[in-house]
């Protein structure tokens, strides 16, 4: 069965460093989504992304977040300097469609920023 | 973008019995889905149900939509140890926006 997939499973980083989370989603799929989810709480809507731009966006996903699609598979989440509550599990999700489909999600990066 | 308010927020039974789990919404949908989270990990889709249904079923799974109070009942039948999970449910207004979830209902199933 087709999946999505995240890299890596685990990251810890140094306060201010860039990271960049990395995701393929299901090949054929046209929607793409980033998602947190901090220790504990509920899962956060980030991002969407279709036809190679941002759709919509939340308040969390502020200027020191960007994503990208560089090469046709992969889809990524840059945090460019990371602060200590940006920890949490990152969820990518793909979609086919926009109505009537369900969204796939992989099994998320945990991101723990010391 | 709305999202469900599930009720209760944890609920805990034994195995072999059924749960249900309820989700009210504010505005009208296009369709509403119920996904599954186990602890730290993906959420994974069970059911979509569209506005102009009232009841559908997948397996031990069966789900219930009355648009007019904008609710929704997930109902898993004798349930089992590993259905131990959170439960969220995400109304679709429309094409445009995303799903958001809410806190979900926390059902511990105890063998």
């Amino acid at each position: 069965e087709p999946e999505v997939t995240q890299t890596p499973s685990h990251q810890v980083t140094q306060m201010g460093q860039e990271v960049i989370l990395r995701c393929v989603p299901i090949s054929n799929h046209l929607y793409f989504y980033w998602y947190r989810q901090i220790l504990g709480q509920k899962v956060e809507f980030l991002v969407s992304f279709y036809n190679n731009e941002i759709s919509e966006k939340s308040e969390i996903f502020d200027d020191q977040f960007s994503v990208e699609r560089p090469d046709g598979s992969n889809f990524t989440l840059k945090i460019r300097s990371t602060k200590l509550e940006d920890s949490a599990m990152y969820f990518c999700a793909s979609s086919a469609g926009q109505l009537n489909t369900e969204a796939f999600f992989g099994q998320g990066t945990r991101l723990t920023v010391v | 973008s709305q999202q469900g308010e599930e009720d209760p927020q944890a609920l805990s039974i034994q195995e072999g019995e059924n749960a249900t789990m309820n989700c009210s919404y504010k505005t009208s949908i296009n369709n509403l889905q119920w996904y599954r989270q186990n602890s730290g990990r993906g959420l994974v889709h069970l059911i979509l149900i569209r506005s102009n249904e009232r009841e559908k079923h997948s397996g031990r799974l069966r789900v219930t939509l009355d648009t007019s109070k904008k609710s929704s009942s997930l109902l898993i039948t004798a349930s089992r140890a590993a259905d131990t999970a959170s439960y969220f449910c995400a109304p679709l207004n429309s094409g445009n926006t995303p799903l958001v979830f809410g806190k979900g209902t926390r059902l511990s199933v105890i063998a």
